[in-house]
């Protein structure tokens, strides 16, 4: 059973990088069609997606953030990892990590299917001085 | 950016009823639609992918319909363990974007 866990400080600093680490356990990150993707949830409010990193170490990120996002990847340790610079107090959120898997079985062999089946159990991250 | 708004924001209903959520993207995404709840201090569950494939595990109750613009999750009779939030989710284009939610309260 795939299983993430995240982990990283609690409290950071205004204008200070927020770093966070995911943990994978029961799969190699580099198997299957799989993003390993960010997305947070400020207090309620719905999720907003932070940004995915594919096997090859391709990257795709939200507009919005792109300038202060960094996704990597630690093969050898089986996670990834988060870089927000210069936050805010609009980042404040719960911070999960993800994976969005894929299907091409059935209805979905015209179209790929593609959805976010493993989720950590998310961490609160607030920005605070 | 895709921008998808759900209806309504909160939905009071009673156990053993039908609840129906409606989502609707700015702009067409076919049928890459995902659908998940979520319970207080939980990540959000996967339930239908692909506009109305069931994920594996969810019960026959919830079913999913559309494509282009217009979507919508039935849960045909609820149950106590069905009172989340829910939340649509485009996959067509990057960046990935949910909508805001639908709370299903009891009513």
């Amino acid at each position: 059973q795939l299983q993430l866990q995240e982990s990283g400080p609690g409290l950071v600093k205004p204008s200070q990088t927020l770093s966070l680490t995911c943990s994978v356990s029961g799969d190699s990150i580099m198997s299957g069609d799989n993003y390993w993707s960010w997305i947070r949830q400020p207090p309620g409010k719905g999720p907003e997606w932070i940004g995915s990193l594919y096997q090859s170490g391709t990257t795709n990120y939200n507009p919005s953030l792109k300038s202060r996002v960094t996704i990597s990847v630690d093969t050898s340790k089986n996670e990834f990892s988060l870089r927000l610079t210069s936050v805010t107090a609009a980042d404040t959120a719960v911070y999960y990590c993800a994976r969005e898997g894929s299907t091409r079985l059935g209805y979905c062999s015209i179209t790929k299917c593609q959805f976010f089946d493993y989720w950590g159990q998310g961490t609160l991250v607030t920005v605070s001085s | 950016e895709i921008v998808m708004t759900q209806s309504p924001a909160t939905l009071s209903v009673s156990p053993g009823e039908r609840a129906t959520l409606s989502c609707r993207a700015s702009q067409s995404v076919s049928t890459k639609l995902v659908w998940y709840h979520q319970k207080p201090g939980q990540a959000p569950r996967l339930l239908i992918y692909g506009a109305s494939t069931r994920a594996t595990g969810i019960p026959a109750r919830f079913s999913g319909s559309g494509s282009g613009t217009e979507f919508t999750l039935t849960i045909s009779s609820l149950q106590s363990e069905d009172f989340a939030v829910y939340y649509c989710q485009q996959y067509h284009n990057w960046p990935r974007t949910f909508g805001q939610g639908t709370k299903v309260e009891i009513k």
